[in-house]
């Protein structure tokens, strides 16, 4: 079956440009996280939904960025205001229930110019 | 200090190797434990699970020792297609919301 999809693959913006990361989940799996990996270092959390709600966001690393995830599918990352420093491949997985195991997307690479 | 802590490697080693990595936690009260892989501009994958009573799966095993917070991963007969990073993962609880190390790299020549 589809596996997590992200969109777009790539994604090039200049400092101070606001930017929308999309996810689509597996269908019918009712978690979904947000994780970013800078070069060389593993993924790290943002933020996690069960459903429509927002759980636990806090892994955002401050309030220029959101995320939505309003009917409970597919989910959207915000970044008001980029800064070169968000540059970093932004990662989407999702699982059958909160403690089942993660299926990761392929990830957005965002270069922030 | 970070919550997940790794050798970043690389490690260079010849086909048929035995190479071995280690990874230790600061949380005490971590739940679960995990081995993703991630190729390079791949997403991680689940590799295996990490039990305090060791869980083997084909020529990977992985061990966890509770008392002293470290985890590792053994691969027997090393392929080049090993050659990968390797990233160590808890869950401190509740949900599953991973904490990465930073992956160690290996690499496996001819």
């Amino acid at each position: 079956g589809a596996g997590v999809s992200q969109t777009p693959s790539n994604k090039v913006t200049e400092k101070g440009k606001y930017v929308e990361l999309r996810c689509d989940p597996i269908s019918g799996h009712t978690a979904l996280y947000w994780y970013r990996q800078s070069l060389g270092q593993g993924p790290e959390f943002l933020i996690y939904f069960q459903g429509t709600g927002a759980a636990d966001d806090s892994g955002l690393p401050n309030d220029r960025f959101f995320a939505v995830r309003p009917e409970g599918s597919v989910s959207t990352l915000k970044i008001q205001r980029t800064e070169r420093g968000d540059s970093a491949v932004y990662l989407c997985a999702s699982s059958p229930d909160r403690r089942e195991t993660q299926y990761f997307g392929p990830g957005t690479r965002l270069l922030v110019l | 200090r970070k919550e997940v802590e790794q050798d970043p490697g690389p490690f260079n080693v010849p086909e048929g190797a035995t190479v071995a990595f280690n990874c230790t936690y600061s949380n005490s009260a971590s739940q679960s434990f995990f081995w993703y892989r991630q190729d390079c501009r791949k997403e991680p994958k689940l590799l295996m699970s990490v039990y305090s009573s060791g869980n083997e799966d084909g020529r990977f095993t992985a061990q966890l020792n509770r008392a002293s917070q470290y985890i590792s991963l053994l691969i027997r007969d090393s392929k080049l297609s090993d050659s990968a990073t390797y990233l160590c993962v808890v869950i401190p609880g509740g949900y599953n919301k991973l904490i990465f190390g930073a992956g160690t790299r290996l690499a496996v020549h001819p």
